[in-house]
């Protein structure tokens, strides 16, 4: 079967950096997302990985693996409106999207 | 309209009851989608169109249909609602169905079967 796993809560502190795991097990591989969904509100685009390395997009990288199945998002001066869960999805052979459960990710003071 | 609309924003439904959800987009893009989500698991897809004319089952396709008769407008309907469909629906769409095509999110239907 397919599978996604990511904690599923995690707390960090305004200013301080948090990295949030995902682990997959898809049939073919082709690309992983990470979306951000702010309670009550619809899951917003973060960031595509294809290739094994990592992409800085501002406060916010995903780094991918592709031979461990393996990425994590990291998150930088950490705000307080970055309380939100972080979904990851993986598109596999039939270029469907397999999600996470999400994180739910919160910033204390 | 600027992106994908949804309509309504919440419903409370009596089991039985024939339902059809809206979305639309002024993207013109090519596919779109329909997902529940519900608490402690990840979005699930119920149907799929990759393009205009066409449909296709995604994960969770029983108890729901779809059509596509426009590049704009994609309805999901329940034909008699049970309470195992109480859940939060997205509407999403993508500029096509590629590796890279990132999808779009609609604001979402709270849909409550009781």
């Amino acid at each position: 079967g397919q599978n996604i796993d990511q904690p599923t809560e995690m707390t960090a502190t305004e200013g301080a950096i948090v990295q949030i795991n995902c682990t997959y097990q898809t049939s073919g591989f082709n690309g992983l997302f990470w979306y951000q969904q702010h309670a009550g509100e619809a899951p917003t685009f973060l960031s595509y990985n294809v290739l094994d390395g990592l992409e800085e997009k501002g406060r916010f990288s995903s780094f991918l693996s592709r031979s461990k199945g393996y990425s994590y998002l990291l998150l930088k001066e950490l705000q307080m409106k970055d309380s939100a869960s972080y979904l990851c999805a993986v598109r596999d052979s039939n270029y469907q999207l397999i999600w996470g459960a999400g994180t739910k990710l919160i910033i204390k003071p | 309209i600027a992106g994908i609309t949804q309509a309504p924003t919440s419903q409370i439904l009596a089991a039985g009851r024939r339902m059809t959800l809206r979305c639309t987009q002024d993207m013109r893009h090519n596919a779109m989608y329909w997902y529940r989500q519900d608490l402690g698991l990840g979005l699930r897809l119920i149907h799929y169109s990759n393009t205009a004319g066409t449909t296709g089952k995604g994960e969770v396709p029983d108890g729901y249909s779809v059509s596509r008769a426009n590049t704009d407008d994609f309805p999901l309907t329940l034909a008699s609602a049970v309470p195992s469909q109480t859940s939060v629906y997205f509407c999403a769409s993508s500029r096509g169905t590629s590796a890279a095509d990132t999808q779009y999110f609609g604001p979402g239907t709270r849909l409550t079967v009781l």
